[in-house]
């Protein structure tokens, strides 16, 4: 069973807000990611990291930014939420040699 | 390129059926292949994986095998139960960097 949290499990907020879904994993793993899950299901990565001190754009561009501190913390911010920002959003982490991605229960965010 | 293509749902079937939802890929290298499961509200969990040709990977009655020579993963059991009802991705992870490739999704409806 993997260990990996989301915070909050769902968000609705009004445009303009600051908003910062959470991330954390107790496994160690030193590469976490953050995809996006439009309402088709299908998944868009926005951002990588392969350890502290270490952040990549995905191939989905999106307007949000992460940072890595803390082996174990990989926030997602937004400055100026949108309602083009409205859909669930999976965050993953993997061991550094191996290949298996274990998911969190993914933040629902709704901008009005 | 890597890419991942799996068959459009819905899939509606009855319980007691048999299931296969298709999975063909495109890869450089030797990836490892994957099919996660995503119930309704939640984020995705690892239900089966192969990590070399020929290799056939099972989890839960469900089963997929790794051929190369028609590049395809597909995912198949033999008698499906309401509680399988959920949404399966393909996906294949290329060894350089550890970087997923998802399919885009299959929802599977199972009826009474």
């Amino acid at each position: 069973e993997a260990d990996i949290y989301q915070t909050p499990r769902y968000l609705v907020i009004g445009t303009g807000k600051k908003i910062t879904l959470e991330c954390s994993q107790t496994m160690g793993h030193d590469k976490m990611y953050w995809y996006q899950q439009d309402p088709g299901m299908e998944l868009h990565l926005i951002h990588y990291s392969y350890g502290v001190n270490s952040t990549e754009k995905g191939d989905l561009s999106s307007e949000s930014t992460v940072s890595r501190i803390r082996t174990e913390h990989f926030p997602l911010t937004l400055e100026s939420a949108r309602p083009s920002h409205t859909s669930q959003y999976l965050c993953a982490s993997s061991e550094s040699a191996g290949n298996i991605q274990y998911f969190g229960a993914g933040t629902r965010l709704s901008v009005l | 390129g890597n890419s991942v293509t799996q068959m459009e749902g819905p899939v509606t079937l009855s319980e007691e059926a048999f299931l296969t939802i298709n999975c063909t890929y495109t890869a450089t290298g030797y990836p490892s292949l994957f099919w996660y499961v995503q119930y309704p509200g939640e984020g995705l969990q690892l239900l089966l994986k192969a990590t070399k040709a020929d290799d056939k990977g099972s989890n839960k009655g469900f089963e997929a095998t790794y051929r190369k020579e028609t590049t395809s993963f597909h995912l198949e059991k033999g008698s499906v139960q309401v509680s399988d009802s959920a949404v399966y991705f393909c996906a294949l992870s290329a060894r350089i960097f550890n970087k997923f490739y998802f399919g885009s999704g299959t929802k599977l409806n199972v009826k009474p």
